[in-house]
C-alpha cells in the first residue's frame, strides 16, 4: 500500500527566501506525482504534475522534481512571497487510478 | 469555465441523521472522484466514477456511504446514518477522460461535515 510522507509539517520563512518542500513515497510504481496548494477553507489547486517518465516540471517560481527510484519528490519555491502562505500537498497516483496524499506542509512566509 | 462546485459548504448534523453531499464536476469531465479528510489525517480516496459507472469504490469506508452519479453529470454522496467518525471534509474532483490516463485533477472547495 502506498504511503506518502511530507516533511516538515510546518515551515516559516522570511519573505524572499528560497525553500524546498519534501515528499517521499513508499511504492515507486507510480504513474505521476502531483503537487497541490490548499488555502484555508478552500479546495486544492493543482500546481505541478510530473509524469513518471519526467524528472522535473517548472511553473514560474515553482520547480518540482521527481526521483522515482528513491521515492522522493521536492517542490522548490524561489523568492518566496507572503501570498505563497498555504498548505502544500503532494499526491502520488498509482495504477489503481487514484491519488495517495501526504498530510501536507503548512508554509508561512513572513513579510 | 466553472470549476468543480460542491454543496453544502458546511453541514452540522446529529449522530444518526442523514446527510447528502452534492458535487458538480467541470462540464465535459467524465472522471469524478470523492475524497475525504478527517481531522489530522491525510486526504483519502473514497471512490471514482467514469461517467455514471463506479470504476473503483475500494475506499468507501462502509455501507453507510452511498454514492451516485445518475446520468453521468453531478454526483451525490449520502451518509446514512451518520456517525461521529464521519466528521471531516469531503472533496470532490474531476478530470477529463483521455485514453487510459485521466489527466490532471481539479478539486472543489470541499464540504465540511460535522457530526455531533
Amino acid at each position: 500500500k502506498q504511503e506518502v510522507t511530507q516533511i516538515p509539517a510546518a515551515l516559516s520563512v522570511p519573505e524572499g527566501e528560497n525553500l524546498v518542500l519534501n515528499c517521499s513515497f513508499t511504492d515507486s510504481a507510480i504513474y505521476n506525482l502531483q503537487w497541490f496548494r490548499q488555502d484555508p477553507g478552500k479546495g486544492l489547486t493543482s500546481l505541478l504534475l510530473i509524469q513518471s517518465s519526467q524528472r522535473e516540471q517548472t511553473s514560474g517560481r515553482l520547480n518540482a522534481s521527481l526521483d522515482k527510484s528513491s521515492g522522493r519528490s521536492t517542490l522548490y519555491i524561489a523568492a518566496s512571497q507572503p501570498g505563497d502562505s498555504a498548505t502544500y500537498l503532494c499526491a502520488a497516483e498509482t495504477g489503481a487510478n487514484n491519488l495517495f496524499f501526504g498530510t501536507g506542509t503548512r508554509l508561512t512566509v513572513i513579510p | 469555465e466553472a470549476g468543480v462546485t460542491q454543496f453544502p459548504s458546511h453541514s452540522v448534523i446529529e449522530k444518526g441523521q442523514t446527510v447528502t453531499l452534492r458535487c458538480d464536476p467541470i462540464s465535459g469531465h467524465d472522471n469524478l472522484y470523492w475524497y475525504r479528510r478527517v481531522m489530522g489525517k491525510e486526504i483519502k480516496f473514497l471512490l471514482h466514477f467514469v461517467k455514471e459507472s463506479k470504476q473503483d469504490e475500494s475506499g468507501m469506508p462502509n455501507n453507510r456511504f452511498l454514492a451516485e452519479r445518475t446520468g453521468g453529470t453531478y454526483s451525490t454522496l449520502k451518509v446514512q446514518p451518520a456517525e461521529l467518525e464521519d466528521s471531516g471534509v469531503y472533496f470532490c474532483a474531476s478530470s477529463r477522460y483521455s485514453g487510459a490516463r485521466p489527466g490532471e485533477l481539479f478539486f472543489g472547495e470541499g464540504s465540511r461535515l460535522t457530526v455531533l
